[in-house]
């Protein structure tokens, strides 16, 4: 397993602005993922964190809008720009880890962000 | 895109009860988790399968993977007010370290 904290927990933030969120493995893994859960709804990948690459975003998710950094193993943050009310959501991040065919995914507590 | 549908939706059940709650794919998938979520929280996971048929207990909880590997099931027994929460199911994506998300079933428990 991995423990998983991110920062801030919490954030209320104005339209227009941006937001940066960062998330802290205790362990080296390779492979790292941002998930959006909107209210009262399932998870929603963004994109994956690579490490010494450029993130691959899923549809209907792009850079400029959620960039997103992974400069070690242990370490990302992803950006909510030019906030708008809809992306007031929890943003989790979350890692996989595991052996040949048995791999398990992990999530850090969060970042509830309401724009306002 | 693919989905995960997991029923029931909601449901409120009195302290002791068993509970029984199901994830259906329209695709098979070699790996299901199921999760619990509790409000203000990330997903914690309890319950990994990795083999069709396999039958995975942890404390009160037990999963199956089936046999068609398009479909799992989650088992409560005798709940307690602690298992309130949301409890997603997650498939993970073939030839990936992806995982996509069910639905998810909001459990009450009344004591």
């Amino acid at each position: 397993s991995a423990v998983i904290s991110q920062k801030p927990s919490r954030d209320i933030c104005q339209r227009g602005t941006s937001l940066t969120i960062q998330c802290q493995v205790d362990s080296q893994v390779t492979m790292m993922f941002w998930y959006r859960q909107q209210p009262g709804q399932s998870l929603t990948l963004i994109a994956t964190a690579n490490q010494g690459s450029e993130a691959t975003y899923e549809s209907g998710f792009v850079i400029d809008k959620f960039p997103i950094s992974r400069p070690n193993l242990t370490f990302s943050t992803l950006t909510v720009s030019n906030m708008s009310p809809e992306d007031s959501s929890i943003y989790l991040c979350s890692v996989s880890t595991g052996t040949g065919a048995l791999y398990e995914q992990y999530f850090g507590p969060g970042t509830r962000l309401t724009v306002t | 895109g693919q989905q995960l549908n997991q029923s029931p939706q909601s449901m409120f059940i009195q302290e002791g009860e068993d509970v029984s709650m199901n994830c259906t794919s329209s695709s098979i998938f070699n790996t299901w988790l199921w999760y619990k979520q509790d409000p203000g929280e990330g997903p914690v996971l309890l319950i990994a399968l990795y083999k069709a048929g396999e039958l995975t207990s942890n404390g009160r909880l037990t999963a199956q993977f089936g046999t068609t590997r398009k479909d799992s099931f989650l088992n409560i027994s005798a709940s307690i007010p602690s298992d309130v929460g949301i409890y997603f199911c997650a498939v993970r994506l073939s030839g990936t370290y992806k995982y996509i998300f069910g639905t998810g079933t909001r459990l009450k428990v009344l004591a």
